[in-house]
C-alpha cells in the first residue's frame, strides 16, 4: 500500500466548473505539499501545507490533520489548468518525500 | 535570482555507459534532493545531500548509482554501466537551511538508455 493516495486517477472537466482532488496519507508528516506537472515536464510547487486552509488565486488547499486527508480545489477551471496534480508529503520521523501517484487534470474549453 | 538548474536536460546513452546529471540548486540553498519518475510512474525519492554531506539515500539503488554534493559546484547524480531500465526523468529539487521547507524543482533531465 502506497503512503499517499490520491483520487482520481484522471479527472476531465468543462472549463468553469469547480475541481477537487482528493489525497489520504498513512504516515506522520511535517508538511503535506501539492504540486503541478506540466506536459513539458517541468514540477511547480504550489502549496506547502501543515495545518488549516491556504489559497493562491483560483487554487485552494485544505488539509484535516485528524484524518489524515487533503484536498485541492480549482475554482473556474480553464484549459491551462490541464496538468497533473501530484500530492507529496514529509514525513516527521526523516526526511523523505513521499508521493502520491497524480492526478491528470485535463479541462476541455 | 535563477531557479534550479540541471543539465543536460536531455541525455542519449548506450548501455554500459555512464550517465552524469547535474543540479545547481537556488543561491542560498544549501540542501538538494535527488527524485526520479519512472515512464507512467509516479516520482521517487532517491537521496537528500546537504553540502559535503549524503544526509539519507535510503532510495538509491544499491549498485551503480552515487551522489555527491561538494563544497563548490553542482551536485552530481551519478550512473555507471546505465541499463535500459535506468531511462527515466530525474529530477532535484532544492531547500533552503530548513530541511522540511518547501522545494523548489528543477526542469529535470530525460534520461535515455538504448
Amino acid at each position: 500500500k502506497n503512503e499517499v493516495e490520491q483520487s482520481p486517477q484522471n479527472l476531465t472537466a468543462q472549463e468553469g466548473e469547480f475541481i477537487t482532488i482528493n489525497c489520504s496519507y498513512s504516515v506522520g508528516i511535517s508538511a503535506l505539499h501539492w504540486l503541478q506537472q506540466h506536459p513539458g515536464g517541468g514540477i511547480v510547487s504550489l502549496f506547502m501545507l501543515s495545518s488549516g486552509k491556504k489559497k493562491h488565486g483560483r487554487l485552494i488547499a485544505t488539509i484535516n490533520i485528524q484524518e489524515k486527508h487533503s484536498s485541492l480545489h480549482i475554482t473556474a477551471s480553464h484549459p491551462r489548468d490541464s496538468a497533473v496534480y501530484i500530492c507529496a508529503v514529509t514525513t516527521n520521523t526523516g526526511n523523505q518525500f513521499y508521493f502520491g501517484t497524480g492526478t491528470s487534470l485535463t479541462v476541455i474549453p | 535570482n535563477a531557479g534550479v538548474m540541471q543539465n543536460p536536460r536531455h541525455l542519449v546513452r548506450r548501455r554500459g555507459q555512464e550517465a552524469r546529471l547535474r543540479c545547481s540548486p537556488m543561491k542560498g540553498h544549501s540542501h538538494v534532493y535527488w527524485y526520479r519518475q519512472l515512464p507512467e510512474e509516479g516520482l521517487k525519492f532517491m537521496v537528500y545531500l546537504q553540502k559535503e554531506n549524503i544526509i539519507d539515500e535510503s532510495g538509491m539503488p544499491k549498485e551503480r548509482f552515487s551522489a555527491e554534493f561538494p563544497k563548490e559546484g553542482p551536485s552530481i547524480l551519478r550512473i555507471q554501466q546505465v541499463v535500459r531500465g535506468d531511462s527515466a526523468a530525474y529530477f532535484c529539487a532544492s531547500t533552503p537551511t530548513s530541511a522540511k521547507g518547501e522545494q523548489y524543482f528543477g526542469p529535470g533531465t530525460r534520461l535515455t538508455v538504448t
